[in-house]
């Protein structure tokens, strides 16, 4: 089976602090991603990447950086926390086969920023 | 971006069958069609995909119109564990100096409610 693992399931931060989330994946998948999830506003995809020290904006990248160093591993970064990052960050990798995709997810991390 | 339309919300009785509907009208001749699904504290997770014709898997069907335009998730006996967010997903592509890749993009979905 594959596996996403997040180095966290909850996590509570002080605004201004440095925030690291990491994600790995067991399956070696080309593709990871960060999502964040609100109420009302579903999953919104932050960053993704396709290959090691590579990566793409998604539709809301303000405010966070990431970094994939080794194919297993991609971390999403706050540089510096604030309020409005309260959220649940899922990662999630996919083998892209094809014209499909199979995305696999983590169980999530709920961060608080006090 | 291609973009899917589905209801907010529906409702069903368990051991039931329920159909979750799903307009795509952009859609391209490639694009595969994706199913995923949110139960409550959980993150996403597959449910089914296709291309052209119906396809089956032990947790689904999936519908697929003949102009490709619309397509439909059938559930053939809804349980209470089937209660859940449900996406409908086409890919996106995104153009790099590499070439061409592609994400998934997850709208609101639609909440299924399974009564007892």
């Amino acid at each position: 089976d594959v596996k996403v693992t997040q180095s966290s399931r909850y996590l509570v931060k002080r605004t201004g602090e440095k925030v690291f989330l990491e994600c790995v994946q067991d399956m070696d998948h080309e593709n990871m991603f960060w999502y964040r999830q609100d109420p009302g506003l579903g999953l919104r995809l932050i960053y993704f990447s396709y290959d090691v020290k590579m990566k793409e904006k998604g539709d809301i990248p303000e405010g966070y950086s990431v970094s994939r160093e080794k194919k297993e591993r991609f971390s999403l970064i706050l540089e510096s926390a604030s309020t409005n990052q309260t959220s649940m960050y899922l990662c999630a990798s996919s083998l892209v086969s094809g014209g499909y995709y199979t995305q696999y997810f983590g169980p999530g991390t709920r961060l608080t920023v006090l | 971006d291609a973009k899917t339309t589905q209801p907010n919300s529906m409702e069903s009785n368990e051991e039931e069958p329920v159909h979750l509907p799903c307009n795509h009208s952009t859609i391209s001749g490639t694009d595969y069609i994706h199913w995923y699904r949110q139960l409550p504290s959980q993150g996403p997770e597959y449910v089914i995909h296709g291309l052209t014709s119906n396809v089956n898997n032990r947790m689904a069907s999936l519908a697929i119109a003949e102009d490709r335009k619309s397509s439909t998730l059938i559930l053939h006996r809804a349980t209470l564990r089937d209660a859940a967010v449900y996406y409908c997903i086409l890919r996106d592509v995104v153009k790099n100096s590499g070439g061409s890749n592609y994400k998934l993009t997850f709208g609101k979905g639609t909440l299924l409610t399974v009564n007892p």
